[in-house]
């Protein structure tokens, strides 16, 4: 199995600040790779497929870039709804699988 | 609009079984890949299942493997997934979520083994 890791694991952050999360596959997974938002309590929410295209309605200030083993989800500029955990997922082999997920608070 | 809505969760003995319902809206279920994602109480996401489109290959985690089963109903545009021999390990929130990179989520259904 593919397995996926995040880092950091948490991070704490302000409003406006540039937040980057890491993920990376244990092996290739080409481009295959989505990124999520989960607040507490809600469902995850779909920011982008395929390693850096944004899912519809999205916000811009969200982007996301890599390929082979290394991604990369950047928030330009934090805004107070963007705090909550965030996973990565691989779809390139089954079974696909989660990245341990990374919190960001204040 | 494209919604899904879960039902069917609630609490079950261990060695039990449960059905959960994925009911699709604003698109045709029998168009898309859709997977069932688990995640047990203030645990992280895990991908359970994956149907393709054509609704014959079904892919499991090893740890339903063999005890879970999905299903589609094109007619009733609904996704289906069907658990036996329930572990208490099994307890989490089951999301139903379209596409092979998902881009929609359902809300979730509780489903909890316990004796």
């Amino acid at each position: 199995d593919i397995q996926m890791t995040q880092s950091p694991s948490s991070l704490s952050a302000s409003v406006g600040d540039r937040v980057t999360i890491t993920c990376r596959a244990s092996q290739g997974i080409s481009s295959w790779l989505a990124w999520y938002q989960q607040i507490p309590g809600k469902a995850p929410k779909s920011l982008i497929f395929a390693a850096s295209n944004l899912q519809s309605g999205v916000p811009s200030r969200f982007s996301g870039s890599g390929s082979g083993t290394d991604f990369t989800l950047t928030i330009s500029s934090l805004q107070p709804e963007d705090f909550a955990t965030y996973y990565c997922q691989q779809y390139n082999t089954y079974p696909f699988t989660f990245g341990p997920g990374t919190k960001v608070d204040i | 609009e494209v919604q899904l809505v879960e039902s069917g969760g609630g609490l079950v003995q261990p060695g039990g079984s449960l059905r959960l319902s994925c009911a699709a809206s604003g698109f045709t279920v029998s168009g898309y890949e859709m997977n069932w994602v688990r995640q047990a109480p203030g645990r992280g996401l895990e991908w359970v299942s994956h149907i393709h489109i054509s609704g014959t290959t079904i892919y499991y985690a090893d740890s339903v493997k063999g005890r879970f089963t999905v299903s589609r109903d094109n007619a009733k545009n609904s996704l289906y997934l069907q658990m036996n021999s329930l572990r208490v390990e099994d307890t989490a929130i089951y999301y139903c979520a379209r596409g092979r990179g998902i881009s929609h989520w359902g809300q979730g259904t509780l489903v909890t083994v316990s004796s």
